[in-house]
């Protein structure tokens, strides 16, 4: 079975700070997809970032990068520069491609960027 | 942008009553999926839908749910007799594919408050 675990339920970082939200997972399959979701206090799911399996570089998107380290099964997110903005609920999910079409979500790290 | 929509964005019901979620994908998605998040807590899997039939679905997905692509655009979820505990945010997800890189776009989510 997949698990996704986010130890860290609250961070906290200064505007203009970079942060790492840390994910780690757990599957058997040698084929599968990490996304980094964010969900502000209005409540809709955004998509930040995404890294595969096969993927030989870390993803990055803007200001969000993805440090891969397949051996550690981990995939934390980095975000640079904080922006008051970046203060939400940020999720790890997990899609594995053998014929299952469903996201597996961590509990979710709850960031607060403070001026 | 295209975008994942939802209606209503809030619904309250009383127990025992049924409840229809509607949602219209992107248009040129093929994969549809619905995900509940229970207040404060993490987003779960419920079901995935392809070509007109179920391809996946949770152990949360029972006999009191069913979902429906009633016309080319619609996609809904059914709860034919609701609980107390079916209050949660119910999003409805699609996406292009399900392989590689393919995410899945989130609509901004019904709560559903079952009194």
């Amino acid at each position: 079975a997949q698990k996704i675990t986010q130890t860290q339920p609250g961070m906290f970082v200064q505007e203009k700070e970079a942060v790492t939200l840390d994910c780690t997972y757990d599957t058997s399959d040698q084929s599968y997809g990490l996304f980094w979701y964010k969900q502000p206090s209005s409540g809709e799911m955004i998509f930040l970032i995404y890294q595969g399996s096969y993927d030989e570089q870390n993803a990055t998107e803007g200001r969000y990068s993805l440090n891969f380290q397949k051996a550690r099964k981990s995939a934390n997110l980095v975000i640079s520069a904080s922006q008051l903005g970046d203060s939400a609920m940020y999720f790890c999910a997990m899609r594995v491609n053998t014929g299952f079409q469903k996201l597996v979500f961590g509990t979710g790290t709850r960031l607060l960027v403070s001026p | 942008e295209p975008e994942v929509t939802q209606t209503p964005s809030h619904q309250v019901t009383q127990m025992g009553q049924e409840v229809i979620l509607r949602c219209v994908p992107i248009s040129n998605h093929l994969y549809f999926y619905w995900y509940r998040q229970i207040l404060g807590q993490k987003v779960e899997f419920l079901v995935s839908f392809y070509n007109n039939e179920i391809s996946e679905k949770s152990e949360i997905f029972d006999d009191q749910f069913s979902v429906e692509r009633p016309d080319g655009s619609n996609f809904t979820l059914k709860i034919r007799s609701t609980k107390l505990e079916d209050s949660a945010m119910y999003f409805c997800a699609s996406s292009e594919g399900w392989q590689g890189n393919t995410e899945a776009f989130f609509g901004q989510g019904t709560r559903l408050t079952v009194v």
